[in-house]
């Protein structure tokens, strides 16, 4: 069964500061991973995903995210925080069985501190 | 073009009462799928629809829920005696299907119930 852990459902870090989010799947199959961002209420918009080809990927608002298979990770990264990247970021790994439902994580709440 | 649409935004019901919930996705877009998010459970798959074929219902938490995608476009989400515990927003999604998978799923705005 396909799983996803966020570590870390809070994470505060200084404006201009390096932002890391952590993500690690589970799956038996090749995953096509995804990160998704929700403003307080808002639905959620994607910032990036991988399926296949170049495991660094770049997304929207200056963040990217690297798949790397023998760690089973991918984390999100932004070299310098701005406020308006205060928001809560969720990882989904996709079902390849079929309906290609996400299964997500727990989600990580970002703080960015003046 | 416009995104997912979702209504009511808010909706308040009594315990006991039965609500629908209807979801616009994008023209075109012939997967659909519902999300629940709600505290303590986090993000959570319903169901999802694909053109013509039978509905995936297996992440429905009971038989007091059910959904129907008329004509391959719009979907409603109806709750039956509704309990405090499906208090939540509920999320619809659709997304343009590829051979192979990893589409993008286009989320709407979500609709936040509230059973008293």
């Amino acid at each position: 069964a396909q799983s996803v852990t966020q570590l870390g459902s809070h994470v505060s870090v200084s404006e201009g500061a390096l932002v890391l989010l952590r993500c690690n799947y589970s799956s038996s199959v090749p995953p096509y991973l995804f990160w998704y961002v929700q403003y307080p209420n808002q639905g959620l918009q994607l910032l990036l995903k991988y399926t296949t080809g170049a495991t660094l990927v770049k997304g929207i608002n200056g963040f990217e995210a690297e798949f790397k298979k023998s760690e089973t990770s991918f984390h999100l990264t932004k070299p310098s925080a701005h406020m308006s990247d205060a928001a809560e970021y969720f990882c989904a790994v996709s079902d390849p069985t079929g309906t290609y439902k996400y299964i997500f994580g727990t989600g990580t709440r970002l703080k960015v501190l003046a | 073009g416009a995104g997912v649409s979702q209504s009511p935004s808010n909706k308040v019901t009594e315990k006991g009462k039965d609500v629908e919930l209807r979801c616009d996705p994008i023209s075109g877009h012939t997967a659909l799928y519902w999300y629940r998010q709600s505290l303590g459970q986090g993000l959570e798959f319903l169901i999802y629809f694909q053109g013509n074929s039978a509905p995936d219902k297996s992440g429905l938490p009971s038989d007091r829920f059910s959904a129907e995608r008329t004509g391959g476009s719009v979907s409603t989400l109806t709750i039956q005696r509704t309990q405090q515990e499906d208090s939540a927003v509920y999320l619809c999604a659709s997304s343009l299907r590829l051979a192979g998978g990893g589409e993008t799923q286009y989320f709407g705005p979500g609709t936040r119930l509230l059973v008293l």
